[in-house]
């Protein structure tokens, strides 16, 4: 069965610094992936995902991510991270075709200003 | 693009009585849309997957007959729980499947307190 680790469960960075939070997964074959950012009231919103092509994504809020096959990792990165960027961030991962996602545990980022 | 919400965004109920808990693509039509549920600081933990036009599939360890699903039309799924019990209060998350994307999008949730 897929699985998701976040091995991060709660980050605490000053404002303007750099960021990178793991997500590591556990499958053979093709998969998409996807990182979510959760902010504190509202509802999951798409950061960035990866199907193919390119293992360096950049997404929305200047948040990347590197697909590294040989380590079936995905981490997320920013390199100056701002107050606003406080929220619970999740990895989540589907086998290449289905629509199911598997979630990591999620990871609480808080920015201190 | 790609918006998904929910109604309502929280309800309070007595014990034994039923909460329907829509779910509605606005800007596109989803023949799946999955249910969530998430406890206070922990991660989404899929329920089911509720397909248009057909059954819905329920993840190991949910009661289909507590948690009633109907995907009625492309654009909107319920769900409904049964009978429900302090339990049962938790927080719901709805998504849509974006076939285009291949893609979940998230409602912003509806928060159950059952008294």
């Amino acid at each position: 069965a897929q699985s998701v680790s976040q091995h991060n469960h709660h980050v605490i960075l000053s404002e303007a610094a750099s960021l990178e939070l793991g997500c590591n997964y556990s499958y053979g074959g093709t998969v998409n992936l996807f990182w979510y950012v959760q902010y504190p009231g509202q509802h999951l919103q798409l950061l960035l995902k990866y199907f193919s092509g390119d293992p360096l994504v950049k997404g929305i809020k200047g948040f990347e991510a590197e697909f590294i096959k040989s380590k079936f990792s995905f981490n997320l990165r920013k390199p100056s991270v701002q107050w606003s960027d406080t929220a619970e961030y999740f990895c989540a991962v589907n086998a290449g075709g289905a629509q199911k996602l598997v979630f990591g545990q999620g990871t609480r980022l808080t920015i201190n200003p | 693009g790609a918006v998904v919400s929910q109604h309502p965004s929280w309800v309070i109920c007595k014990s034994g009585t039923s909460v329907k808990i829509e779910c509605r693509s606005l800007d596109f039509q989803a023949t799946t849309m999955f249910w969530y549920r998430q406890f206070p600081k922990q991660s989404l933990m899929l329920m089911a997957t509720s397909n248009e036009g057909s059954k819905a599939t329920y993840e190991q360890g949910v009661e289909k007959d507590k948690f009633l699903i109907n995907h009625a039309s492309l654009t909107l799924s319920t769900l409904t729980v049964t009978s429900a019990h302090p339990e049962d209060s938790s927080f719901y998350i709805c998504s849509a499947w974006l076939s285009s994307q291949e893609t979940q999008y998230f409602g912003p949730g509806t928060r159950l307190l059952v008294l």
